[in-house]
């Protein structure tokens, strides 16, 4: 069983659309979750991130944990164009050195 | 907003060649790692360096890679003799404390082309 599960996509949205990004794990001494998202050839940059079960809004952007499930999400709402980027569910936990571990990542597009 | 540089952007190399990997963390954080992402795969974890010494490697960093800090600012890592398998972006990242606390920042990049 792999550590990190991520559909890596594509998903193509119309502009204004819900977006729904999901990522199942394993590892349960993983303690925070958090969401990159990455344009192409760029770094990661951190949009979120959570260490409990629940919800975390920030502006049109909702992180979700079920720990119980090892499930995490994150919404985007109204979703723009400029929000097409690879979208990398991360974890952090199993060690105390600030390994991260990556989910794949999914590629989103929102067409105009 | 702080940023996590990295120089140089593009490196082409001939196999069996050295390479050094050149970062500038932001100045007042503790952590500092490398990732690796080859080609339409994932973010993987290379090594973090805390207190002038490694933490933690992964397998991929065997004895051919090598990290070194060597004036304070500066945060390096080294391929000793490249193979056509180590083309792939290189990320340096820093935090002010371990990512559970404080936010991993990352670099833009360095594309590492071996031919």
């Amino acid at each position: 069983q792999k550590e990190v599960e991520q559909d890596p996509g594509p998903l193509s949205v119309p502009e204004g659309a819900i977006v729904s990004l999901n990522c199942t794990y394993s590892n349960s001494a993983f303690q925070y979750f958090m969401w990159y998202r990455q344009y192409s050839r760029k770094g990661p940059e951190l949009l979120m991130y959570t260490y409990s079960s629940g919800n975390k809004e920030d502006g049109r952007f909702t992180a979700q944990v079920d720990k119980s499930s090892k499930y995490i999400s994150l919404f985007i709402r109204d979703s723009q164009p400029s929000d097409s980027a690879t979208y990398l569910c991360a974890f952090f936990g199993s060690s105390n050195t600030g390994k991260l571990i990556f989910g794949q990542g999914t590629t989103l597009q929102v067409k105009p | 907003e702080p940023e996590v540089t990295q120089t140089p952007s593009h490196q082409v190399t001939q196999m069996g060649q050295e390479v050094i990997l050149r970062c500038v963390p932001i100045s007042n954080h503790l952590y500092f790692y490398w990732y690796r992402q080859i080609l339409g795969q994932k973010v993987e974890f290379l090594v973090s360096f805390y207190n002038n010494e490694i933490s933690e490697k992964s397998e991929i960093f065997d004895d051919q890679f090598s990290v070194e800090r060597p004036d304070g600012s500066n945060f390096t890592l080294k391929i000793r003799s490249t193979k056509l398998e180590d083309s792939a972006m290189y990320f340096c990242a820093s935090s002010e404390a371990l990512p559970g606390w404080g936010r991993a920042f990352f670099g833009q990049g360095t594309r590492l082309t071996v031919v």
